[in-house]
């Protein structure tokens, strides 16, 4: 079954230095979704993009943050110059349509652990 | 601004036992889904609630939704071990998938 990837796992980073997160939503998908999860709270949405812009970003997404779809295959998140307060887990999302009148769901990878010291 | 509440947060119950997880949202919206989470995992979707109404089932969970409660319910029926993870209730209020809005999930513990 296809599904959504990311990678690294695991990013330990020093405050101020910057980091990627690395996205591949499922092949035929269309939209794609960044969202953080702070240790042992809720799952926040971060920012939505499709058709190579950003459709949608929330007040956590600021100047710092950026997303991009450099090939057919990737979708990344890039923190400029990471703070304590990003330590979070980020998952990226991907549907396929968002006809609100298919069963779609976003299909979440299986998260980046940053940890910001 | 949309507001999602879930309760309870914690819940531990025995094997065997029944019990509903509420979820109440605070906009209108006809689209709603649950997920589960097991720790240090992602999320996994469960259901997908689209019109007032709605029930599904798979296996002993069972989720509704009544949109014009803004209310949805997802109910455990013979707690299994199995069960154990955190279920989230996510809202969408634009009605295609921009973003979700999630509950700050339940915590289900079922003890043997």
């Amino acid at each position: 079954e296809p599904e959504v990837t990311q990678t690294p796992s695991h990013q330990v980073t020093q405050m101020g230095q910057e980091v990627i997160l690395r996205c591949v939503p499922i092949s035929n998908h269309l939209y794609f979704y960044w969202y953080r999860q702070i240790l042992g709270q809720k799952v926040e949405f971060l920012v939505s993009f499709y058709n190579n812009e950003i459709s949608e970003k929330s007040e956590i997404f600021d100047d710092q943050f950026s997303v991009e779809r450099p090939d057919g295959s990737n979708f990344t998140l890039k923190i400029r110059s990471t703070k304590l307060e990003d330590s979070a887990m980020y998952f990226c999302a991907s549907i396929r349509d968002r006809n609100p009148t298919y069963q779609e769901t976003q299909y979440f990878g299986p998260g980046t652990r940053l940890l910001v010291l | 601004e949309l507001k999602v509440e879930q309760n309870p947060l914690f819940l531990s119950m025995q094997e065997g036992k029944n019990y509903t997880i509420y979820c109440n949202y605070s906009t209108t919206s006809d689209r709603l889904y649950w997920y589960r989470q097991d720790p240090g995992k992602s999320l996994e979707s469960l259901f997908v609630l689209l019109s007032n109404g709605a029930v599904k089932q798979e296996g002993r969970l069972m989720a509704s939704l009544d949109t014009k409660a803004r209310l949805s319910t997802l109910h455990i029926t013979a707690a299994v071990h199995d069960l154990s993870a955190t279920y989230f209730c996510a809202v969408d209020i634009q009605g295609g998938s921009e973003k979700l809005v999630f509950g700050k999930g339940t915590k289900l513990t079922v003890n043997p």
